[in-house]
């Protein structure tokens, strides 16, 4: 069973339009996360967010947004999509217990803008 | 989050110990150190996790110095498959909070 799966695997699209890549996790963890990994291969986080709190990073663009229907969905929504938010999205989970919270990532999201 | 400093790459037999290396020397008391690694095209795995006692589990074993400014990651049998990039990180534990990726290490297993 998958435990963080997004979708869509690839996604191609043109400048200026708007997409939303999905999460879900099963493992019912209560803190999902965005992560963008760009051509040079850096992982950076966008987003944190449980059901008390959403935190940005201050680079990410406001042209991305956070949404969570309910605690096992954190979908990615982009807008007036530009050349260089080309990149691989990367949702993860994790549950505080004690001094663990292990992430669990997705497979990644292969978006391209052309 | 502490800084942490990694070796860019390095290689290592089929079948022999993988010995990678990570500088923290900034750590705080109540930071822990991770290691997560990234096999090509997938997303981060998590590895293991301590604070100052050496950890073990069935993927890997990680030794952390007395003063904890450094600590290794031991990955007793490397297999072709262990061909990673893996990330040492160092947080504060706890409380959702984001882990911050560096440029970690390159790990080529070589038949």
């Amino acid at each position: 069973d998958t435990a963080v799966s997004q979708t869509p695997k690839y996604l191609v699209t043109q400048m200026g339009n708007d997409k939303s890549i999905k999460c879900e996790q099963n493992l019912g963890h209560d803190t999902m996360y965005w992560y963008k990994q760009d051509s040079k291969k850096f992982l950076k986080i966008m987003f944190s967010y449980n059901n008390k709190e959403l935190i940005i990073n201050e680079t990410v663009p406001n042209r991305f947004s956070p949404k969570s229907p309910d605690k096992a969905h954190l979908n990615l929504h982009i807008n007036s999509l530009e050349l260089g938010d080309s990149a691989v999205y990367f949702c993860a989970s994790s549950q505080v217990r004690g001094a663990s919270d292990t992430q669990y990532f997705g497979p990644g999201t292969r978006l391209t803008v052309l | 989050d502490a800084k942490t400093t990694q070796p860019t790459s390095m290689d290592c037999a089929e079948g022999r110990a993988a010995n990678l290396p990570c500088n923290h020397s900034t750590i705080s008391g109540n930071e822990y150190v991770y290691w997560y690694r990234q096999i090509h095209s997938q997303g981060p795995q998590y590895i293991i996790h301590g604070l100052k006692n050496n950890e073990t589990n069935e993927m890997a074993s990680l030794i952390i110095t007395e003063d904890r400014k450094s600590s290794t990651l031991i990955l007793p049998h490397a297999t072709l498959r262990d061909t990673a990039v893996y990330y040492c990180i160092v947080r504060v534990a706890g409380a959702g909070n984001m882990l911050t990726f560096g440029g970690g290490t390159r790990l080529m297993v070589k038949p």
